[in-house]
């Protein structure tokens, strides 16, 4: 158990409809990361928040948005849904931003557009 | 920008074998390099990290992988596979330049098949 949690465990959609993904970090991490997982993209970084502050910004869609709130859960905000949004969306969560801190990644949240 | 690349999306051995999955990076200053391995349905697990400590990194279980700065790359091996080895497993990069902020950036994964 990697300790971050990530709701919810699947999401079946259809196109043009909003969902929002949450994550809930480790204990005592104040960074979270987002990554979309897809068969033809792999393993994508979309976006990272320190501390409830925008950190560094991926290939993340104008569509798609982020927060992280105060108690440090963070969520992942995706509009206007499209077929191709379908994927398995990570969260991970480490100490601070320094290079050397492994990232510790939820079991993520499979979402499908139909 | 860093990269890393992973050479065999596919590699399959038997019980008992060796394991070897390849992994180069692309950075102008040494990096930081991790291994994470993948089990069907789950998240990513942290299999070992590099962080310039020592060039010969053990991680869990008995995998270990050497970072070659002559060859840039940090290949993963493990002595003896075991059926419970299979599952997909990802090279990743940080830092190495530029402003990453402990940001990852992945390889595109290798599928292990271990055959009894």
């Amino acid at each position: 158990d990697s300790g971050v949690t990530q709701t919810p465990k699947h999401l079946i959609t259809a196109t043009g409809q909003r969902v929002t993904l949450r994550c809930s970090p480790r204990s005592g991490d104040l960074s979270v990361y987002w990554y979309q997982q897809s068969l033809d993209q792999g393993l994508q970084f979309l976006i990272q928040y320190y501390n409830g502050e925008e950190r560094a910004k991926g290939n993340i869609l104008e569509r798609f948005s982020a927060q992280q709130f105060p108690d440090l859960h963070s969520e992942l905000n995706l509009s206007s849904l499209e077929l191709g949004d379908s994927a398995l969306y990570f969260c991970a969560s480490s100490l601070g931003t320094a290079s050397s801190s492994p990232l510790h990644f939820g079991n993520g949240t499979r979402l499908t557009v139909t | 920008a860093q990269s890393v690349t992973q050479l065999g999306s596919h590699v399959s051995v038997s019980e008992g074998a060796l394991v070897l999955l390849r992994c180069n990076y692309s950075s102008s200053v040494p990096p930081y390099l991790f291994w994470y391995v993948q089990y069907p349905n789950q998240g990513l697990q942290l299999l070992l990290k590099y962080t310039s400590a020592a060039t010969l990194v053990k991680g869990i279980n008995g995998f270990e992988a050497e970072f070659k700065k002559s060859e840039t790359s940090f290949h993963l091996t493990k002595p003896s596979a075991h059926m419970s080895d299979a599952a997909e497993y990802f090279c990743a990069v940080s830092g190495g330049g530029g402003t990453s902020y402990g940001k990852l950036t992945f390889g595109q994964g290798t599928i292990l098949t271990v055959h009894p």
